[in-house]
């Protein structure tokens, strides 16, 4: 089993549309969780991070079931300007060492 | 604050030829990575370090050396090109304490011939 696992879609939605992305990991010492905005040809951003009893920024909803080792990102009223991949990334649950990223989805916001 | 950067931006390489990837961060932090990314792979780990003359290898290392002499710099070393390591280098960096996420560097696009 790969430790980060993503659908890679593409999902393709038309602007306002809600969409939702999954993301299981395999770790279950893994302590941080977060989600990624990589656009193209450009470096991955931090868009948000993920806590157990999940968190709102804006428009976009992070949800973490530890017990499952399941993580969604939600987005809501989606923008052209959402268009891009995202990675869900999660610590490998030891000190120091590397996170671990996901593939990525992509999603095409369309008007 | 420039946060995290790569030079160079842009490289084209010959079979054989080496070359030095400069990763520089001006926010103090520990923790250095060296990741490549291709097409359907994501990113993979390469090398990384938690301090000051420390390195670990990461998931694919082979072909690949790093340094870290000062805290604010790691370099990533080719001492033989390989057209399989054409591909985009990003570098990042993240603070020892808490569950912080990382910073990247733009990257630097890296073609073998």
């Amino acid at each position: 089993r790969k430790e980060v696992e993503q659908d890679p879609g593409p999902f393709n939605v038309p602007e306002g549309a809600t969409v939702a992305f999954n993301c299981t990991y395999s770790n279950s010492a893994s302590q941080s969780f977060f989600w990624y905005r990589q656009d193209c040809r450009k470096e991955p951003k931090l868009l948000m991070s993920v806590y157990s009893s999940g968190n709102e920024d804006g428009r976009f909803t992070a949800q973490l079931n530890r017990a499952s080792q399941y993580i969604s990102l939600l987005i809501r009223d989606s923008k052209l300007s959402d268009s891009a991949t995202y990675l869900c990334v999660v610590n490998s649950g030891q000190a120091g060492t590397a996170l671990i990223f996901g593939k990525g989805t992509t999603l095409s916001v369309s008007s | 604050n420039a946060g995290v950067t790569q030079t160079p931006k842009f490289r084209v390489l010959k079979t054989g030829q080496s070359m030095t990837l400069l990763c520089a961060q001006d926010m103090n932090h520990e923790y250095m990575y060296w990741y490549r990314q291709d097409p359907g792979m994501g990113l993979r780990l390469i090398h990384y370090s938690v301090g000051e003359g420390t390195t670990a290898k990461g998931e694919v290392p082979d072909g690949y050396n790093v340094s870290r002499l000062k805290k604010q710099n790691f370099l990533l070393g080719l001492e033989s090109a390989a057209p399989s390591q054409t591909s985009v280098y990003f570098c990042a960096s993240r603070i020892r304490t808490g569950t912080y996420g990382y910073t990247f560097g733009s990257g630097t696009r890296l073609t073998v011939v």
